[in-house]
């Protein structure tokens, strides 16, 4: 399994409350990818990475930020967290953009009340 | 609008018979053809890929056909084993350009024995 580490696995917050999610990867990937997953929606990206303090949105960036201070951590932050926002979220990694699989992460289930 | 599509949200196989998963997709220049499975609170595992300088890739049980002309692909799955039920996800990717891999919403496939 490629060394991708999720934190927390699940959590449950407040409507309001900002939350940061964590990816944490072993495999020297240049390229770092958060997605979530609805039902009916598949999977959709976020924000992905493609070095350090590289970022670019993806088709469902609104209301999420991210970073990437070091090659092997990406964070997801969720400004004021949203009932819309209750979802699992998958932080995925790939050594390059194109022309490869992307390795996933275990998920990360957020439910916000 | 939805660049790679997966009609079907759930399939039903008998053990032991084919089971064929569709995808569709509206962006003639995806040139690299990824499917993914996933089990219930796991993340999304990579099968197989296909290029389209190849209309054949196969892989164990697992074979995935891609018709260009017609933006279309299909994974089969022969013989089906029961631990084959999980939702498969058909993504697509450029060869060029800067996109990561775009996901369609998933089949579920049930094998029952």
């Amino acid at each position: 399994d490629a060394g991708i580490t999720q934190s927390p696995r699940h959590k449950v917050t407040e409507t309001g409350t900002p939350v940061t999610l964590r990816c944490h990867q072993t495999e020297n990937h240049r390229y770092m990818y958060w997605y979530r997953q609805d039902p009916g929606h598949g999977l959709r990206l976020i924000h992905y990475s493609y070095g350090v303090k590289d970022t670019d949105k993806g088709e469902v960036s609104d209301g999420y930020s991210v970073s990437r201070s070091k090659t092997e951590d990406f964070l997801l932050t969720l400004e004021s967290a949203t009932s819309s926002q209750t979802s699992v979220y998958f932080c995925a990694i790939s050594e390059f953009l194109r022309g490869t699989e992307a390795f996933f992460g275990q998920g990360t289930r957020l439910t916000v009340v | 609008d939805q660049q790679v599509k997966q009609n079907s949200p759930s399939l039903s196989v008998q053990e032991g018979r084919i089971s064929i998963l569709n995808c569709d997709y509206t962006n003639s220049m995806f040139d690299y053809f990824l499917w993914y499975k996933k089990y219930p609170a796991e993340g999304p595992t990579f099968l197989i890929s296909i290029s389209s300088i190849k209309d054949k890739n196969e892989d164990g049980r697992f074979t995935v056909f891609l018709n260009k002309s017609a933006k279309h692909l299909s994974l089969h799955i022969v013989p089906s084993q029961p631990g084959d039920s999980a939702v498969y996800f058909c993504a697509a990717n450029l060869l060029s350009g800067n996109t990561p891999l775009v996901f369609g919403k998933g089949t579920r496939l049930s094998v029952i024995a």
